[in-house]
């Protein structure tokens, strides 16, 4: 089974320096991979998403994430923060359920603080 | 301009009662979910739709319906079954298209649901 881990619960940076959010994954073959963004009480919104292109995937907002099968990783980074980027990632895992479905497997979220 | 709308935004409830949650999508997507996020948690799949008067169980439907008589529309009823229905829930869409898991969904700006 498909599964995803955020490796933290809680980032705090301060504005300008580099962001890096960390996701791992598990799957038995070459997953489909995205990074969603949720700003308070609002949806998400997708950042960006690989699917077995290119490794290294730029997304929106200056956002860019790598993939790296040997590792199983797939972390989020922005090379400079910026206090509108504070808000809830998620790193989503994509298969097909069982009911042929676009099933959408989701770590448990890090919180990202920007500090002025 | 497209997207997905869900209304109301915040809802209350009293024990006891049933409510029902709108979702609207005007993207052409054969496609919608229903998922319940509670805080510091992903998000978790309440129902899900692929087709016009189809729909299916996700992880968590026990307490919940759901209908599909247009594309356009996915309404939720949270049924005095539900025990702790108190939650942010978040509707999607997505297309269908052939390569399933590469297909991102887009998600609308949710409703938050309290029971009194």
């Amino acid at each position: 089974a498909q599964s995803v881990t955020q490796l933290d619960s809680h980032v705090s940076v301060s504005e300008g320096t580099p962001v890096l959010l960390r996701c791992n994954y598990s799957s038995s073959y070459s997953p489909s991979l995205f990074w969603y963004v949720q700003h308070p009480n609002k949806g998400l919104q997708l950042l960006l998403k690989y699917t077995s292109a290119a490794t290294l995937v730029k997304g929106i907002n200056g956002f860019e994430a790598e993939f790296k099968k040997s590792e199983t990783s797939f972390h989020l980074t922005k090379p400079s923060a910026h206090m509108s980027d504070a808000a809830e990632y998620f790193c989503v895992v994509s298969d097909r359920g069982s009911g042929g479905y676009n099933k959408l497997i989701f770590g448990a979220g890090t919180r990202l603080a920007v500090h002025p | 301009d497209g997207g997905i709308t869900q209304s109301p935004k915040y809802l209350f409830r009293k024990e006891g009662q049933n409510v029902t949650l709108s979702c609207e999508q005007n993207l052409n997507h054969d496609a919608m979910y229903w998922y319940r996020q509670d805080p510091g948690q992903g998000l978790r799949l309440i129902y899900y739709s692929q087709i016009v008067n189809d729909f299916q169980k996700g992880d968590i439907a026990e307490g919940y319906s759901v209908s599909r008589e247009k594309k356009e529309s996915f309404p939720l009823t949270v049924t005095s079954a539900q025990k702790n229905p108190t939650a942010f829930y978040l509707c999607a869409s997505s297309t269908q298209g052939r390569r399933i898991s590469y297909n991102e969904q887009f998600f609308g700006p949710g409703t938050r649901l309290t029971v009194l």
